[in-house]
């Protein structure tokens, strides 16, 4: 079993939905918490970046951590077609070490 | 906010020669940086960790003699792909943390090698 799980989609939504992504985790210790956007052959962008348990709002974009039940969330709010990408949750122990990926889940905004 | 440049974005090489991939921070100094490989419609596989004047870090399964990597400054680390062979061809990508505690992982944009 992977450390962190993330469903591939593909998701495909209508211009204007509110989007939800989400990862599941199965390492207690993981503290930070990290959604970046990847558009094809480019580096990941990062989205949101969290400690602990929570949420974090910046503009359309809100991200929640509940550490009870090992689940992190990324939603995207009146979505667009240019927020069509592929999404990566990661997550990491410490703040200086390695993260950990989750698979990425495609997204297809339609106009 | 924190920027890392990685040159070049596109590589195309014949079989058995080497390629080298650079990775800068632009604005800030990283003593640690890390390596990715990413296949297509896959995440990415971390391939090592690169230190600041010392031996980087490979992950299980990465021949450090065949990725080589120098990280010989703080704002500066490369990785030289050996004797490339087809299956090596892959989108590379670099990391490095930005400025203060708590930073978050920036990455560049990639640089996509193809082996004929």
């Amino acid at each position: 079993q992977k450390e962190v799980e993330q469903d591939p989609g593909p998701l495909s939504v209508p211009e204007g939905a509110i989007v939800s992504l989400n990862c599941t985790y199965s390492n207690s210790a993981f503290q930070y918490f990290m959604w970046y956007r990847q558009y094809s052959r480019k580096g990941p962008e990062l989205l949101m970046y969290t400690y602990s348990s929570g949420n974090k709002e910046d503009g359309r974009f809100t991200a929640q951590v509940d550490k009870s039940s090992k689940y992190i969330s990324l939603f995207i709010r009146d979505s667009q077609p240019s927020d069509s990408a592929t999404y990566l949750c990661a997550m990491s122990v410490g703040n200086a070490g390695k993260s950990t990926f989750g698979d990425g889940t495609t997204l297809t905004v339609k106009p | 906010g924190a920027v890392v440049s990685q040159h070049p974005s596109r590589v195309i090489c014949k079989s058995g020669t080497s390629v080298k991939i650079e990775c800068r921070s632009l604005d800030f100094q990283a003593t640690t940086m890390f390596w990715y490989r990413q296949f297509p419609k896959q995440s990415l596989m971390l391939m090592a960790t690169s230190n600041e004047g010392s031996k980087a870090t490979y992950e299980q399964g990465v021949e450090k003699d065949k990725f080589l990597i120098n990280h010989a400054s703080l704002t500066l680390s490369t990785l030289t792909v050996t004797s490339a062979h087809p299956e090596d061809s892959s989108f590379y990508i670099c990391s490095a943390r930005g400025l203060g505690d708590n930073s978050p992982l920036h990455f560049g944009n990639g640089t996509r090698l193809t082996v004929t």
